[in-house]
């Protein structure tokens, strides 16, 4: 079975820093996808960034960035410029190519000091 | 906005009773899922249906059932609340379910007095 570990459950940086969320993930399966999602305080679940396992280049997403290692089966998230607006869950997520079902890590809470 | 929408926004209801959540996904997208997240907690996967049928079962009580329309909307039945139903719930739709990102709904959040 699949899973994802964050284990940083809080962090924090201060504002205009560069932080860098962990995930790891175990699987079996060769083709999957990877998802960072960021829940700020209103609860709502938005998507950060997104890395296909098949790609070997990292992810970037203006001053989000993932730094992935298929080998290590890690998945970090690297937030730099820091804005106060960064402040939210940050759950890392997988869903292989076959199943359907995503898996979820527990989240990270993440505070920009300002 | 996600173009995923789900109501109501809030459920406040007696132990014992039974509830209705429903869910439209985003339009195109033929996958729905149903997360429960307790305070303070990650995301539970309760369910998934893509065009209709029921795809995957996550850690779903057997007092909840769920099903998805011909319209693709989703509807999540929750029956004999308890006190610890008390969650927001989250649907999620996605294009067809595989590596596709979800999309996710503003959430309903159901208090059980």
């Amino acid at each position: 079975a699949q899973t994802v570990t964050q284990s940083q459950p809080e962090m924090s940086v201060q504002e205009a820093e560069t932080v860098t969320l962990s995930c790891t993930y175990d699987t079996s399966e060769n083709n999957y996808y990877l998802f960072w999602y960021k829940q700020p305080p209103s609860r709502q679940m938005i998507l950060v960034i997104r890395q296909e396992a098949y790609k070997q280049q990292n992810a970037t997403e203006n001053r989000f960035s993932v730094n992935f290692q298929k080998a290590a089966k890690s998945f970090s998230l690297k937030i730099s410029d820091s804005q106060l607006g960064d402040t939210a869950m940050y759950f890392c997520a997988f869903n292989s190519n076959t199943g359907n079902q995503f898996y979820f890590g527990t989240g990270t809470s993440l505070t920009v000091i300002p | 906005d996600s173009g995923v929408t789900q109501t109501p926004k809030h459920l406040i209801t007696a132990t014992g009773q039974r509830v209705t959540l429903r869910c439209s996904p985003r339009s195109g997208d033929l996958s729905v899922y149903w997360y429960q997240q307790s305070l303070d907690q990650g995301l539970q996967f309760l369910i998934q249906y893509y065009n209709g049928e029921e795809r995957a079962k996550g850690n779903i009580l057997e007092r909840f059932s769920a099903q998805q329309f011909p319209d693709l909307h989703s509807e999540l039945n929750l029956s004999s609340l308890e006190l610890g139903d008390s969650a927001l719930y989250f649907c999620a739709s996605s294009v067809n379910g595989a590596y596709n990102e979800q999309f996710f709904g503003p959430g309903t959040r159901l208090t059980v007095l």
